[in-house]
């Protein structure tokens, strides 16, 4: 089954305390992207990735890091989380818009609090 | 710098009615490519309908239909025989792509609340 798959799906975590939200998808495509989500403001780019080795900032990205080491996998590291990234958190894939609709996948969402 | 306006955080609308949820958008890139999403209550998200920049017909999938015009850069999203299903959060998408970059940015939502 096509899918982006997210992990975890839900954490409570502290200040400080670094954490990882996986994401991988099994649908080969080229393109990812973390966005989150919080009342009022739709959902807000905060990397994306074009193919390997590729990434680039969106319109968040500060207190984030990513990388894309392989295709499948576009992980979201936060080194010292803050409450103000207490949100919900969508990792999507597609194909590069030049083959392509450019429809994005999503995968199921994160929802992190940092107390 | 690519924008996506939503006006309406809510919209209510009877069931068998239509509704038009509105989208604006800006951008200079010359291609670009808009998209519908809904997000239920269960959070996820489901792809609706897109349209290309190029694109001369307006998209229809089914009871969504897209009302792009270009040159007002408006790309409203039709519903009609709204069922009780349809209440959900609606999200207007764009992705542009130039050279070196491929961003793809969402509005802040319109709500939409069918009654019987």
């Amino acid at each position: 089954e096509a899918q982006v798959t997210q992990n975890p799906r839900y954490l409570i975590t502290v200040t400080g305390k670094k954490l990882t939200v996986t994401c991988s998808q099994n649908m080969n495509h080229e393109y990812m992207s973390w966005y989150r989500q919080d009342p009022g403001l739709g959902l807000r780019q905060i990397y994306y990735s074009m193919n390997v080795e590729v990434t680039d900032k969106g319109d968040v990205p500060e207190g984030y890091k990513v990388s894309r080491k392989e295709k499948r996998n576009f992980p979201l590291i936060l080194e010292s989380p803050s409450p103000n990234q207490t949100s919900l958190y969508f990792c999507a894939s597609s194909l590069s818009l030049a083959s392509n609709t450019g429809e994005l996948f999503f995968g199921e969402g994160s929802r992190l609090t940092v107390l | 710098a690519q924008k996506i306006t939503q006006t309406q955080p809510g919209m209510f609308v009877q069931e068998k009615e239509a509704v038009t949820l509105d989208c604006t958008y800006d951008t200079s890139d010359q291609s670009y490519g808009l998209f519908w999403y809904k997000q239920p209550s269960s959070g996820e998200m489901i792809f609706l309908i897109y349209q290309g920049s190029y694109d001369e017909q307006n998209a229809t999938e089914g009871r969504y239909s897209l009302n792009f015009q270009k040159a007002r850069k408006s790309a409203n999203l039709v519903i009609s025989a709204s069922q009780l299903g349809d209440s959900a959060m609606y999200f207007c998408a764009m992705r542009g792509f130039s050279y070196n970059t491929d961003k793809l940015i969402f509005g802040t939502g319109t709500r939409l609340q069918v009654f019987p």
